[in-house]
């Protein structure tokens, strides 16, 4: 899987829009990006993901860059249990190594009243 | 639909001893992959199962097994338990697993606590 870089920590002021940062310059153009949370020692949550075009779910946006090698998650209207560490994640499209996420640090999002 | 269940969620062993955690995969579900969270290392991919058959090992020593049945549940084993084996314990269930797509679902975890 393509190697991310994302921002170690961000704060966010709530009701305001959280954009989250994501660098994959070495994506393949079979591979999708992916977009997980994980709030103070429970389960990662899945937000998210995308191909090459922008998405949106009830939950967030996912804003992918034409050449693919950066992307933004999007929460529009921030709130305190926004609070978590959010994973971009890079894996194959197709092939049993579909599975086989790789976590990188992730970005802990701080979101302030 | 309920989520993918883990048990137990809290666990504490002694050097040595060995543990066996319980992953209930999404009903429908066939793949079930196991990851390891520590602070120092972060989330590390263990295994995953498919159709009762490892399909992927992530490089950890053969103390770490698992496998899974006929239903899709899956179990991991730890042998000769180490201090460094205390861990959250994951286990994320999708479909099938072999589409970009094919999203993986992950369970609260199992906090192992080795002492």
């Amino acid at each position: 899987d393509a190697k991310t870089t994302q921002p170690p920590s961000m704060d966010c002021a709530e009701g305001r829009a959280a954009n989250l940062p994501c660098n994959h310059s070495t994506i393949s153009g079979n591979e999708y990006v992916y977009w997980y949370r994980q709030i103070h020692s429970q389960g990662p949550q899945y937000i998210i993901h995308g191909l090459k075009n922008n998405e949106t779910n009830e939950m967030a946006s996912l804003i992918i860059t034409e050449d693919r090698k950066s992307s933004t998650l999007i929460l529009p209207h921030a709130t305190l249990r926004d609070t978590a560490v959010y994973y971009c994640i890079v894996r194959v499209g197709s092939g049993n190594a579909g599975n086989m996420l790789t976590f990188g640090g992730g970005t802990r999002l701080m979101v302030k009243p | 639909k309920a989520g993918v269940t883990q048990t137990p969620r809290y666990l504490i062993k002694t050097r040595g001893q060995q543990v066996t955690l319980s992953c209930s995969p999404i009903s429908g579900h066939r793949s079930v992959s196991w990851y390891q969270q520590t602070p120092g290392q972060g989330l590390q991919f263990l295994f995953e199962y498919f159709s009762e058959t490892q399909r992927n090992k992530g490089n950890f020593p053969g103390r770490f097994s698992g496998r899974q049945f006929s239903n899709s549940r899956s179990e991991m084993n730890v042998s000769t338990l180490e201090l460094g084996d205390s861990a959250l314990y994951l286990c994320a269930s999708s479909l099938f697993g072999t589409r970009g797509t094919d999203t993986q679902y992950f369970g609260p975890g199992t906090r192992l606590t080795v002492l």
